[in-house]
């Protein structure tokens, strides 16, 4: 059973706060990994895709993976409200499109 | 351009009903899925289309009949529901299937059965 997990929350940080999010995964044959945010009642929306071991950044966002130890992590610099959201972790198992996604991790940033 | 368009945004169904979902992407995607999310869950997989062939069907009911006339358009046809089935229902697209393809997701159809 391919499995990824997060953990749900709800994590609360103030307004400019790192956020720190987190992520395993079971299969260590997975190759890529991505990063979804959902707004109540939206369709997911990616955020950052990752598929090489370190560091990925693209604005406030920064992806870490880490393959040795099955762990991926979202990181949001200087939160905002409107980062208020569920962030969905998500993992290509092997080819064919099969897209696993974890529970997700409800995010609530404070004023 | 990474827009998916889902029609409709909302319907309301009796078990008896059939109806259908459409999903449209002119990204010259040639990967479209169908998943199903209910309320606080991650989305499930139900179906993916590689090249207008379905090559994934997750053990999904038969009252769910999905169909890809063209490489642009996917739909999911509906019959005999039951009030479980009622969830949000996202298309996607991807360039192809291959394991570094982002899918790119559709605002959705939020079903009611009734």
């Amino acid at each position: 059973q391919k499995e990824v997990e997060q953990n749900s929350g709800p994590l609360s940080v103030p307004e400019g706060a790192i956020a720190s999010l987190n992520c395993t995964y079971s299969d260590r044959g997975s190759q890529s990994f991505f990063w979804y945010r959902q707004y109540s009642g939206k369709s997911p929306e990616l955020i950052m895709s990752i598929y090489s071991n370190g560091d990925k950044e693209d604005g406030r966002f920064t992806a870490q993976l880490n393959k040795a130890s099955q762990y991926v992590s979202l990181l949001i610099r200087d939160s905002q409200p409107s980062d208020s959201a569920t962030y969905l972790c998500a993992v290509i198992y092997n080819q064919g499109g099969k897209l696993i996604f974890g529970q997700g991790t409800e995010l609530s940033v404070k004023p | 351009d990474t827009e998916v368009t889902q029609t409709p945004k909302h319907l309301v169904m009796g078990m008896t009903n059939k109806k259908s979902l459409k999903c449209e992407q002119h990204m010259g995607h040639r990967a479209m899925y169908w998943y199903k999310q209910k309320a606080k869950k991650p989305p499930e997989l139900m179906f993916v289309y590689s090249y207008e062939k379905l090559s994934i069907n997750e053990s999904v009911p038969s009252r769910f009949s999905p169909e890809c006339p063209n490489s642009s358009l996917l739909n999911l046809h509906l019959h005999a529901l039951q009030p479980e089935d009622s969830a949000l229902y996202l298309c996607a697209s991807s360039p192809g299937t291959s394991e570094q393809e982002t899918q790119y997701f559709g605002p959705g159809t939020r079903l009611l059965v009734l």
